[in-house]
């Protein structure tokens, strides 16, 4: 199985702040990554697909980057909305596997 | 508007059985891979298992493989998750959501409450 690893798994950051969240795949999944938000007692939000295309609807301070191994998650501009728990998930292989989240809190 | 409403959570004894359902609106159902991914309390997301459009394309987590099986009626816009053999470590919000060719998972349900306690 793939294994995803997210960093950090908590971070702490104030409206305004640009935060980046990494993930790392054990294994070349090329990029077919998506990024995800969730809320408690939300349904999760694709943010990001396929490494770096913005989902439908999701703001232009959200980006995502990288390839094969290595992907990043950046909020330019923190807002209070983006405060929540973020997802990587590779779908290259199957099982397909989620990072174990990255929680954004307030500072 | 993409609408997708999970039901058929609820208390179970371990061992026992539960089929949980996703009842879908609001795009072409039929043409559009499904897929189960559960929260355990207190942890993150655990992708369960997928389905192609028509039914006969099927995968599993690890943990799913032998105890859950994955079904959908494309005549009924539903998609169904049999869970079998119920431990403790299954209890789980679980959400299904949709999927298109190249992405991974782009519209989700609000999840349904599966507790297996005696």
């Amino acid at each position: 199985d793939i294994q995803m690893t997210q960093s950090p798994s908590t971070l702490s950051a104030s409206v305004g702040d640009r935060v980046t969240i990494t993930c790392r795949a054990s294994h070349n999944v090329y990029s077919w990554l998506a990024w995800y938000q969730h809320k408690p007692g939300k349904a999760p939000k694709v943010l990001v697909q396929q490494a770096s295309s913005l989902g439908s609807g999701v703001p232009s301070r959200f980006g995502g980057s990288g390839y094969g191994t290595e992907f990043s998650l950046t909020i330019n501009s923190l807002q209070p909305d983006d405060f929540a728990t973020y997802y990587c998930q590779q779908y290259s292989d199957y099982p397909w596997t989620f990072g174990q989240g990255t929680k954004v809190e307030v500072k | 508007e993409v609408h997708l409403l999970e039901s058929g959570g609820d208390l179970v004894q371990p061992g026992g059985s539960l089929r949980l359902s996703c009842t879908a609106s609001g795009f072409p159902f039929s043409t559009y891979a499904m897929g189960w991914v559960r929260q355990a309390p207190g942890k993150g997301l655990e992708w369960v298992s997928v389905v192609g459009s028509t039914g006969i394309d099927t995968h599993y987590g690890d943990s799913a493989k032998g105890r859950f099986t994955i079904s959908r009626d494309n005549s009924k816009n539903t998609l169904y998750l049999q869970l079998n053999s119920l431990r403790a470590e299954d209890t789980a919000v679980y959400f299904c959501a949709s999927r298109i060719p190249y992405f991974g998972f782009e519209n989700w349900g609000q999840g349904t409450m599966v507790t297996v306690s005696s």
